[in-house]
């Protein structure tokens, strides 16, 4: 089968960063996804990392080194609109199907 | 572009009762993916079509059906409603169905279910 393990909570302040961290451990790995997810919306799509190496979006950045299993996000200058579950999530097969960690809840505060 | 539509948005059922819930993915998505999400178990995949034929299926009971149409839209349904259905149902489309950046999945808003 496959785990994802991620922390269930992160707190920061306005303007800092944050790196919210993915281990994972699967029986097969085409990329590792993050998701952004505010109270009662939708799973939103942030980055994909299938190659070992440093994403870069704006503000955020995803890091993964496929040998140690692991990835991360990186969030900067952040913002109180940056709080919201953020889901690490890998694609173990040849189809679309994700399979989610639990959830990073960040709390930005003032 | 539209994105994921999915409806209806809220709905409240009896146990026992039945459920069709529906997705309409974003013009051109031909893959479609179909996830719940609570509380406790966080989101676990149900299913994923593409082409209007079922590539993968996740750990749920029979109950839990799916299919998708020639247009790629796609319904879920679940029969005989428990307490523990009471969840957050996504749908999610993707350009492809493989295993690069093309299968990145867009969500919709999903379908709240309370099942009494």
């Amino acid at each position: 089968g496959q785990s994802l393990e991620q922390p269930s909570e992160v707190t920061a302040v306005e303007g800092a960063i944050v790196q919210i961290n993915c281990t994972y451990q699967t029986s097969g790995f085409y990329g590792l996804s993050w998701y952004q997810q505010h109270d009662g919306g939708a799973p939103t799509f942030l980055s994909y990392n299938a190659l070992d190496g440093l994403e870069e979006t704006g503000r955020f950045s995803s890091f993964l080194s496929r040998s140690d299993s692991y990835g991360y996000l990186l969030l900067q200058e952040l913002q109180m609109k940056d709080s919201a579950s953020y889901f690490c999530a890998v694609r173990v097969s040849g189809y679309s199907t994700l399979t989610f960690g639990k959830g990073t809840m960040l709390l930005v505060s003032p | 572009k539209a994105g994921v539509t999915q409806t209806p948005r809220y709905l409240i059922k009896t146990r026992g009762q039945q459920v069709t819930l529906s997705c309409s993915p974003i013009s051109g998505h031909r893959s479609v993916s179909w996830y719940q999400q609570t509380p406790g178990q966080g989101l676990q995949f149900l299913f994923e079509y593409f082409s209007e034929t079922q590539r993968n299926k996740g750990n749920f009971p029979g109950r839990f059906s799916g299919r998708q149409f020639s247009n790629s839209r796609s319904e879920m349904n679940v029969s005989t409603l428990e307490l523990g259905d009471s969840a957050l149902y996504l749908c999610a489309s993707s350009l492809g169905a493989g295993g690069g950046a093309l299968s990145e999945q867009y969500f919709g808003p999903g379908t709240r279910l309370t099942v009494t």
